[in-house]
């Protein structure tokens, strides 16, 4: 059973356009949300993340949105660049264990 | 400061065959997890250790073990290799095992079992 949805599985955006990507969880026990950016052949990389009593969080052109009510939570890029271009991960975690949507394949055109 | 490290990269094995994959965490770092990632599966949690003991394991059969040396270092072992074992696996360590502490990854180690 997928702990985390995600959504869309692939996002093409023009260069300069806001990348939007959503995930749900059902779990109440999640304590803090990150998200990945994972390159082709690297590992992934931690990009942002927010714990569950902020409702917002920014960091250069990167924003995580969190509806702890609707057990929500989405990743704002604005201004998309071409170098953006990636596969992103949102994720959840308890007890130090991270458990990973599917991934967002992220293309940003020129 | 290095990164988490991960040796080797790259390994083929044959079905029935056992691997031994190994993880150099960031130094200071004492939390070590493993992760699995598939095309079909993603990324899937393996097990956690911290100071030398395994605090938590993901749904993989017995076959899937590891362990943790008193540097932190540490290895995962797949014992009677099957095809569906091939994959990526991921290593990512942290300062200590609360919730909120950021998981730095290692590059991996690219398994394919033929």
């Amino acid at each position: 059973q997928q702990q985390v949805k995600q959504s869309p599985q692939s996002l093409i955006v023009q260069k300069g356009g806001i990348s939007i990507i959503n995930c749900a969880y059902e779990n109440t026990a999640f304590d803090y949300f990150p998200w990945y950016q994972q390159f082709p052949g690297k590992g992934p990389a931690l990009l942002i993340a927010i714990r569950p009593d902020v409702s917002e969080k920014k960091e250069g052109r990167f924003t995580i949105s969190f509806n702890k009510s609707a057990k929500q939570f989405s990743l704002h890029i604005m201004d998309s660049q071409p170098g953006d271009s990636a596969t992103y991960f949102c994720a959840a975690c308890w007890a130090n264990n991270l458990f990973f949507g599917t991934g967002t394949r992220l293309t940003v055109i020129p | 400061k290095a990164g988490v490290t991960q040796t080797p990269r790259y390994l083929i094995k044959t079905r029935g065959q056992q691997v031994t994959l190994s993880c150099s965490p960031i130094s200071g770092h004492r939390s070590v997890s493993w992760y699995q990632q598939t095309p079909g599966q993603g990324l899937q949690f393996l097990f956690e250790y911290f100071s030398e003991t395994q605090r938590n394991k993901g749904n993989f059969p017995g076959r899937f073990s590891g362990r943790q040396f008193s540097n932190s270092r540490s290895e995962m072992n797949v014992s009677t290799l099957e095809l569906g074992d091939s994959a990526l696996y991921l290593c990512a360590s942290s300062l200590q095992r609360e919730s909120g502490n950021e998981q730095f990854f290692g590059p991996g180690t690219r398994l394919t079992v033929l």
